[in-house]
């Protein structure tokens, strides 16, 4: 069964700084990534896609990257934000024993950024 | 639609009752999931559809809960004889094979009491 790890769970960080999430996989055989953003009482909006093919993805200031062989992917936020507080969780998609696809999703890591 | 819509965005129950929450995915989407997300859990899987392909029913947490999606478009999650436990945010997701990205609603907050 795939487990999906997000460290750290809350990260607290001062505004402008550069910062890492790490996200963690046991089950390398993944059809693709995606990491997510969710803010208080609302549902998530997709940042980032990777396919298992890829090494990254860029939006903006997000840089997303994977390394399936290891089981890891990181979340980069450049220079960061006071909007960009939330809680950043990454999902794994692969099929299951069944055949149909599914994403795992991790507990997330909740950021905020200090003015 | 423009984004995925979910109703009612908020839910209070007695426990013993039954509840339906309801999901309209994005026109042309494919793909359906719910999701459950309980205060300080990760989301959890219940239940995914996929076109005219019979549902993964695996992530149903007993037979008290059941899920339908007519002609390809509307989703309901039925929950029978609710319980306290099942208090939690039902999160609906849809996306246009099943692969891409995913779209969520911004889900129902369900409170059983």
């Amino acid at each position: 069964k795939q487990e999906v790890t997000q460290i750290p769970a809350a990260l607290s960080v001062p505004e402008g700084e550069n910062l890492v999430l790490n996200c963690s996989f046991t089950d390398s055989a993944i059809y693709n990534l995606q990491w997510f953003r969710q803010d208080p009482g609302k549902g998530l909006t997709s940042l980032l896609l990777i396919q298992s093919s890829q090494r990254e993805q860029t939006s903006g200031r997000l840089n997303a990257s994977l390394d399936k062989s290891s089981g890891r992917s990181t979340l980069y936020i450049a220079a960061s934000q006071p909007g960009d507080s939330a809680t950043y969780l990454c999902a794994v998609g692969a099929y299951s024993g069944a055949g149909s696809y599914q994403l795992t999703f991790g507990k997330g890591t909740k950021l905020s950024v200090i003015p | 639609g423009a984004g995925v819509s979910q109703s009612p965005s908020n839910k209070v129950t007695e426990k013993g009752k039954d509840v339906e929450l309801r999901c309209d995915p994005i026109s042309g989407h494919t793909a359906l999931y719910w999701y459950r997300q309980s205060l300080g859990q990760g989301l959890e899987f219940l239940i995914y559809f996929q076109g005219n392909s019979a549902p993964d029913k695996s992530g149903l947490p007993s037979d008290r809960f059941s899920a339908e999606r007519t002609g390809g478009s509307v989703s309901t999650l039925t929950i029978q004889r609710t319980q306290q436990e099942d208090s939690a945010v039902y999160l609906c997701a849809s996306s246009v094979t099943g692969v891409d990205g995913y779209t969520f609603g911004s889900g129902t907050r369900l409170t059983v009491v």
